[in-house]
């Protein structure tokens, strides 16, 4: 069974820009969280998707926004970018459901904003 | 909110040694979900055990254990016999029970390296 993918691996941007990356479940999962990490803050969720509707929600500002397809991949898009967005983006997959389901995470997203 | 504290931000051990990480949280939950995770420099997050706070029963998985105290809310992981592919951050986690548990609460991390 292939694992979780994330696009791109790494991206430079400049402040003020756009950013949409993409996350590709596994076969089945129908969950889809992302994680923003860096060095400072540490780990935090931005949030979750299941069936194309965003069921969790973290504390992060309105310039980050995320969807999901029908096919269960998901996408998360940060706008105007600025240089503490710079950071690791982990998406994590589960197949969802009404229990718990082990998260599978995925390789990340390097984003770097200069 | 739910806190996740780890308050050895690197740790050492030799092969084939044991070696403990230190993990406490806060919440006013009753049910709940404690995680260890691993992620090695490779950077995928791998899950290493899992212990539901309603379970008294320490949760084993071969060389890994963990040592549960629900009343001083704390979640310690032994790793016997460590191995050179041991070496990684680890980090310790907290999901509420209710739902599916998809949201995490992550501690710092603990830097563990394996030596000959």
């Amino acid at each position: 069974k292939a694992g979780v993918t994330q696009t791109p691996r790494y991206l430079i941007k400049t402040r003020g820009q756009q950013v949409t990356l993409s996350c590709s479940p596994i076969s089945g999962h129908r969950s889809v969280s992302w994680y923003q990490q860096t060095p400072g803050q540490g780990l935090q969720f931005l949030f979750e998707y299941f069936s194309e509707t965003q069921r969790n929600k973290g504390n992060f500002p309105g310039r980050f926004s995320g969807r999901q397809f029908s096919n269960s991949r998901s996408e998360m898009n940060v706008s105007t970018l600025e240089l503490g967005d710079s950071a690791l983006y982990l998406c994590a997959t589960s197949a969802g459901g009404a229990s718990w389901n082990e998260q599978f995470f995925g390789p990340g997203t390097r984003l770097t904003v200069l | 909110a739910q806190t996740v504290t780890q308050s050895q931000p690197e740790m050492s051990v030799q092969e084939a040694e044991t070696v403990t990480l230190s993990c406490t949280y806060d919440t006013s939950e009753n049910n709940y979900y404690l995680f260890w995770y691993k992620q090695p420099p490779s950077r995928q997050m791998i899950l290493v055990i899992r212990q539901e706070a309603y379970k008294q029963q320490n949760a084993t998985e071969n060389r890994f254990s963990v040592n549960f105290q629900k009343a001083a809310k704390s979640f310690s992981l032994k790793i016997s016999d460590s191995q050179l592919g041991d070496t990684a951050m680890y980090f310790c986690a907290f999901a509420s029970f209710t739902g599916t548990a998809s949201k995490l609460t992550f501690g710092t991390g603990t830097r563990l390296q394996v030596t000959l």
